[in-house]
């Protein structure tokens, strides 16, 4: 079946340094989401990617769905510490009924 | 207020005893959704339902059981919960699998 690697699992920055989670998957999506998961919280909805090369921009984070459609990243400019969370990749793939299959999750620690 | 509901949020029962984790959106969402989550293995779903009398498995159904008998609500059964099924779930609605997925605030489960 298909699968969504995330990495990194883990990610110690200092406030203000840039993060970035990277996704991919083991065969070709239909689109890409991207959540937050705040300590304590349930899984929050930050975008969805669908075209082959698509660059998003939400303020200081970048969304990117690679030319294949089989990776995407999210970068974070200067962290701040309501950044904190764990950041999930879910693809979906082509054709089928299926719902979303979630990479494990990159969860961001920051320090000030 | 657009949300999906679950609950109770915190259970603990005893293996064997049967229960029931209820979910309700009210956005007349087609696509309902559950999920788990563990520790280092991210979110996996468990079942999913495309609409009312249809549903199908997931990553790991095994132990669990769903309804959908009215568009609104999917509940989560476990006939004879086990400790392995101890865990965090989320109960998620979306319009259809590829548009973005509203998380209920999660029910946290212990098996004993």
């Amino acid at each position: 079946g298909q699968q969504v690697m995330q990495i990194p699992q883990y990610q110690h920055v200092q406030e203000g340094e840039d993060f970035t989670t990277y996704c991919n998957s083991s065969t070709t999506l239909s689109n890409i989401q991207w959540y937050k998961q705040r300590p304590g919280g349930h899984p929050v909805f930050l975008i969805q990617l669908v075209k082959s090369g698509e660059v998003k921009k939400q303020k200081r984070l970048t969304f990117q769905f690679g030319e294949a459609k089989k990776n995407s990243s999210l970068h974070i400019t200067a962290t701040q510490t309501t950044d904190v969370g764990t950041y999930f990749c879910a693809g979906r793939g082509l054709g089928g009924a299926d719902g979303l299959t979630f990479g494990k999750g990159t969860h961001l620690i920051i320090q000030p | 207020e657009a949300q999906v509901t679950q609950n109770p949020r915190y259970l603990i029962t005893v293996t064997g005893k049967k229960l029931t984790v209820t979910c309700s959106q009210n956005m007349n969402h087609e696509y309902m959704s559950w999920y788990r989550q563990d520790p280092g293995l991210g979110l996996r779903q468990i079942y999913y339902s495309m609409n009312v009398e249809v549903t199908d498995k997931g990553d790991v159904p095994e132990g669990y059981k769903v309804s959908r008998k009215e568009k609104r609500n999917f509940p989560l059964i476990l006939e004879s919960p086990s400790p392995n099924q101890t865990s965090l779930y989320f109960c998620a609605s979306s319009f259809v699998p590829s548009t973005e997925a509203f998380f209920g605030q999660g029910t946290r489960l212990t098996v004993v």
